[in-house]
């Protein structure tokens, strides 16, 4: 079976600071990874994706992720946060063509 | 912009009732899914159609059902609606089933039952 874990449902940075967003999954065969932002009042959005190539990935507006395999984990970081950055974050695994397994998100908030 | 188009975009409505959510996936995708975001809950899969047929299912209540139509847009119904069936219902869309293919979101409808 598959799963997503995030540590953490809140995270507060200050601006200007390292953002680190962990996630981890469960799961029996390579999975593919994927990390979604979703802003007040709108749907979500896809950060990055891990899709057995390069474990280190990176995505939009500055944020990367790194699979470890034997740490089974797809923390989400991001060397200097931006008061935009203030959203909820969604970790979600997939490994069949079929449904995504979503974390139960993590709230980021960005301190000036 | 994800290309995915949900009505309406709000809808308040009274216990018992039943209404439909509608979807239309990006130009091209052919795989529809269905999700309900709520407080207690947080993110939680539905049912995913692909090329009209049904492809997987989550955790849909026997009250809620949906199709995928030939031309691809899709419907979500919920009937005998109760208090507990308020939240956000997303509809995302991919090009097909494979798995590294990610989903785009549509901006959601926030339905409300009274």
């Amino acid at each position: 079976a598959q799963s997503v874990t995030q540590l953490g449902s809140h995270v507060s940075v200050s601006e200007g600071a390292l953002v680190l967003l962990r996630c981890n999954y469960s799961s029996s065969v390579p999975p593919y990874l994927f990390w979604y932002v979703q802003y007040p009042n709108q749907g979500l959005q896809l950060l990055l994706k891990y899709t057995s190539a390069a474990t280190l990935v990176k995505g939009i507006n500055g944020f990367e992720a790194e699979f470890k395999k034997s740490e089974t984990s797809f923390h989400l970081t991001k060397p200097s946060a931006h008061m935009s950055d203030a959203a909820e974050y969604f970790c979600a695994v997939r490994v069949t063509g079929n449904q995504f397994y979503f974390g139960t998100g993590t709230s980021l908030t960005v301190i000036p | 912009d994800s290309g995915v188009t949900q009505t309406p975009k709000h809808l308040i409505t009274a216990t018992g009732q039943r209404v439909t959510l509608r979807c239309s996936p990006r130009s091209g995708d052919l795989s529809v899914y269905w999700y309900q975001q709520s407080l207690d809950q947080g993110l939680q899969f539905l049912i995913q159609y692909y090329n009209g047929e049904e492809r997987a299912k989550g955790n849909i209540l026997e009250r809620f059902s949906a199709q995928q139509f030939p031309d691809l847009h899709s419907e979500l119904n919920l009937s005998s609606l109760e208090l507990g069936d308020s939240a956000l219902y997303f509809c995302a869309s991919s090009v097909d089933v494979r798995a590294d293919n990610e989903q785009f979101f549509g901006p959601g409808t926030r339905l409300t039952v009274l």
